[in-house]
């Protein structure tokens, strides 16, 4: 069964060091996303994506995260300086479509802890 | 605001037993909603769906109800099995042109042998 992976599971940074979390979307799907969930609480929205631009982000989203899709298998988020209370699990997630019915696979997330 | 939030943070139920977790959304422009089953270390697993103009559905031992006047949806897992236990999620998603998913707080689902 086809699934979305993300590597590294998990990953450990110093506050203010720049860190990129990968994702490899099932590979007919067309849109991606990224969540992230803070221990203990519920998945958040960050940001989706659909034909190489942002097509809705959350408040959450501000200037310190982007994403890519830099070849025709990767979407990556990055954190360009990472806080202590960006440490949380980032999912990503793909779909095949926006349209009614819009199933959205995740992966199996990473762990991020900023020290 | 809108939200999305769970009645019951843990729900403890023996083995065979039916287990029902119950959402209640705020959104009513929302029109199509989704359970998903998160097991420790995992991500969010799709368990069932149901669009607003559908009031149930049935798949595989688990049924979703969907109840628009009150905004509330149920998730009903029958013959509950120890590999069940999970934490799930109710996430809601206002349709086509939008892509976000805005979920519950999550029911731990306890299931003892």
């Amino acid at each position: 069964e086809p699934e979305v992976t993300q590597t590294p599971s998990h990953q450990v940074t110093q506050m203010g060091q720049e860190v990129i979390l990968r994702c490899v979307p099932i590979s007919n799907h067309l849109y991606f996303y990224w969540y992230r969930q803070i221990l203990g609480q519920k998945v958040e929205f960050l940001v989706s994506f659909y034909n190489n631009e942002i097509s809705e982000k959350s408040e959450i989203f501000d200037d310190q995260f982007s994403v890519e899709r830099p070849d025709g298998s990767n979407f990556t988020l990055k954190i360009r300086s990472t806080k202590l209370e960006d440490s949380a699990m980032y999912f990503c997630a793909s779909s095949e479509a926006l349209r009614e019915g819009n199933i959205q696979y995740f992966g199996a997330g990473t762990r991020l802890s900023v020290l | 605001g809108e939200s999305v939030g769970l009645h019951l943070p843990t729900l403890s139920v023996q083995e065979g037993d039916n287990s029902i977790i119950n959402c209640a959304y705020s959104n009513s422009a929302s029109d199509y909603f989704i359970w998903y089953k998160q097991e420790s270390g995992k991500g969010p697993q799709f368990i069932i769906d149901i669009r607003s103009n559908m009031d149930k559905r049935q798949g595989q031992r688990v049924t979703v109800l969907l109840n628009k006047t009150v905004k509330h949806l149920s998730l009903q897992i029958a013959a509950t099995q120890p590999g069940d236990s999970a934490v799930y999620f109710c996430a809601e998603n206002r349709g086509s042109g939008y892509s976000t998913l805005t979920f519950g707080k999550g029911t731990m689902l306890l299931v003892s042998p």
